[in-house]
Formats: structure tokens, C-alpha cells, sequence
């Protein structure tokens, strides 16, 4: 079993929709990273997450940390959020910083 | 502007041979890491770096090797021992004490 599992593994969606990524894991963290992957490969880090909830703009980030879950929303979607959005989980033992990865959700937002 | 370089964004090798990718940092990080990324998995370590001259072996060490000489460079050399070569390789760093993580852009190699 995964230490870090995502749902869904795909979403289309119409612009303008509520989307929701999730994130369920089974270690011990101190830290969760939502990151998001374009087409060409490249990663952006949008959210580090130890409780509570961060927003940016559209993005909104929750985690659970008693229920060991994490969720993106991304509100009013437009085609341009169309990436691959990876949860990964730092282990709270350290282990020199080193990421647990997602597999990833494929998000594509139709116009 | 800071941020990490990874060169060539796209390398073709014929098997066999020993290819080295670039990974080049500005942001006076002290720990570098290298991931390969296969369709439809997680990323997975390959090495890292917390300090010049000392890396540690991640998850799927075998067939490839790295060096710190530098603070700013961690080079990841793809061996002819590497059985299935061909993956998305990416490069981060990040500051010893913080969490955050930034990322290179990648470099697709493809094994022929």
C-alpha cells in the first residue's frame, strides 16, 4: 500500500467549476507539499502545510492532520490550472527532508 | 532571479552509455535531491546531498551516481548499469532548517 494516495487519479472539469483534490496518507508528518506539474515536466511548489489552511488566489489547501488528510481546491477553474497536482508528504522523523510522493490527480478544465 | 537549472530539458543515449544530467542551483540551498518520474507513479529519490563532498543514496540508487564538488551543482551520471534508463529526472533543493522545496524543470531522457 501507498504511503501517500491521491483520488481521483483523473478529473475533467468544465471552467468555472469547484474542484477538489485529495490526499490521504499513512505516516507520521510534518510537513505536507501540494505541488503542481505542467506539460513540459516542470514542478511549482503552491502550498507547505503543517495544519489549518492556506489560500492563494484561487487555491485553497486544508489538512486534517488527526484524520491524516489533505485537500486542493481550486474555485472558479480555467483551462490554464489544466496540470498534474502531486501531494507530498515530509516524514516527521526527518529523514534528511526527503519527500514521500503522490501519484498524482490529472486535472483537465475544459472551456 | 534564483532558482535551479537542469540541462539538457531533452537527452538521447544509446544504450549503453553513460550520460550525465546538469542540475544547477543559485538559491545557496544545502540540500539537493534527484528524482526519476515514470508514467503513473510517484516521484522516487535517487540520491541527495546535504552538504559538499557527502551524498546519501535514496530509494533506487543502483545504476546511477553523483557528485558535490560544489554547492551550487549536484550532476546525476545515468550508468550503462541503469537496466531501464529511459524517465522524466528532476532536480530539487532546499534550504537545511526550512521546508520549502524548489524544483528544476526536468530532463527527459530517452535511451535507444
Amino acid at each position: 500500500k501507498n504511503e501517500v494516495e491521491q483520488s481521483p487519479q483523473n478529473l475533467t472539469a468544465q471552467e468555472g467549476e469547484f474542484i477538489t483534490i485529495n490526499c490521504s496518507y499513512s505516516v507520521g508528518i510534518s510537513a505536507l507539499h501540494w505541488l503542481q506539474q505542467h506539460p513540459g515536466g516542470g514542478i511549482v511548489s503552491l502550498f507547505m502545510l503543517s495544519s489549518g489552511k492556506k489560500k492563494h488566489g484561487r487555491l485553497i489547501a486544508t489538512i486534517n492532520i488527526q484524520e491524516k488528510h489533505s485537500s486542493l481546491h481550486i474555485t472558479a477553474s480555467h483551462p490554464r490550472d489544466s496540470a498534474v497536482y502531486i501531494c507530498a508528504v515530509r516524514l516527521a522523523d526527518g529523514s534528511q527532508g526527503n519527500l514521500i510522493f503522490g501519484k498524482g490527480t490529472k486535472l483537465s478544465v475544459k472551456p | 532571479d534564483g532558482g535551479i537549472t537542469q540541462s539538457p530539458k531533452y537527452l538521447f543515449r544509446k544504450e549503453g552509455q553513460n550520460v550525465t544530467l546538469s542540475c544547477e542551483q543559485n538559491l545557496n540551498h544545502d540540500a539537493m535531491y534527484w528524482y526519476r518520474q515514470d508514467p503513473g507513479q510517484g516521484l522516487r529519490l535517487i540520491y541527495y546531498s546535504q552538504i559538499v563532498n557527502d551524498f546519501q543514496k535514496g530509494d533506487i540508487a543502483e545504476g546511477y551516481s553523483v557528485s558535490r564538488e560544489k554547492k551550487e551543482s549536484f550532476p546525476l551520471t545515468v550508468t550503462s548499469a541503469q537496466k531501464n534508463p529511459t524517465a522524466f529526472y528532476l532536480c530539487a533543493s532546499r534550504a537545511l532548517g526550512l521546508y520549502g522545496y524548489t524544483f528544476g524543470s526536468g530532463t527527459r531522457l530517452t535511451v535507444v
